[in-house]
């Protein structure tokens, strides 16, 4: 399996510009977090879905946030309008039940200028 | 709700030498206790797990940690590190309700010298 993919892996936008994560999960895996990393916070969860519903998204930081899952192998991550305190690394990761680890993505490092 | 203290934010260590990264967690509920590892420009990537059963955990590359539930620690330990550990050790902690969904600590940097 070739793992949780994450696209693109680098982005540059400008401030208020929409942004798009995006995210596939690994074949059978039917949870999807996403994670935001930044040198101040850390590894902060943004929100946590199980079979496609969103069951916990205490952690998207404001309305500028969202995220969605449109089939079972599939998410994005939007942010808009974009700010530069947005800047950060976003993971998203799958896990194929509630009793085990979460596999990582490689990251997209999100710089907002 | 679980937390994490990860007391030390750097560890700096000779090669060969023994190491020790330390992870407190809070928790009301029983829990799941992860180390994860990531290399510069990488994700993580699992290093062990505590789920059930025998307190001592192991990886395949020479890591080891204990699960103590009276100190409520799970440190990461190995004997003789090499220079290709040099990397971020985050520790995480999920109920076991949610097993899957984490609380990371704030991550040890292990800079190992020759």
């Amino acid at each position: 399996d070739a793992g949780v993919i994450q696209s693109p892996r680098h982005e540059v936008t400008e401030m208020g510009q929409e942004v798009t994560l995006r995210c596939k999960l690994i074949s059978g895996h039917n949870s999807l977090f996403w994670y935001r990393q930044t040198m101040m916070r850390g590894l902060e969860l943004l929100i946590y879905f199980n079979n496609n519903v969103p069951i916990d998204d205490s952690g998207m930081p404001e309305d500028r946030f969202s995220a969605k899952m449109p089939n079972a192998s599939f998410s994005t991550l939007k942010i808009q309008p974009s700010e530069p305190r947005d800047s950060a690394v976003y993971f998203c990761a799958s896990s194929p039940s509630t009793r085990t680890e979460a596999f990582f993505g490689q990251g997209t490092r999100l710089t907002v200028v | 709700a679980q937390s994490v203290t990860q007391l030390d934010s750097q560890v700096p260590v000779f090669e060969e030498a023994p190491v020790e990264l330390r992870c407190n967690y809070s928790s009301s509920v029983s829990v799941y206790l992860f180390w994860y590892v990531q290399y510069p420009n990488q994700g993580l990537q699992l290093l062990l797990k505590y789920l059930s059963g025998s307190t001592l955990v192991e990886s395949i590359n020479g890591f080891e940690a204990e699960f103590n539930k009276s100190q409520t620690s799970f440190h990461l330990r190995k004997p003789s590190v090499h220079i290709s550990d040099t990397a971020e050790y985050f520790c995480a902690v999920s109920d076991q309700g949610y097993g899957n969904k984490l609380v990371f600590g704030a991550g040890t940097i292990l800079r190992v010298k020759s």
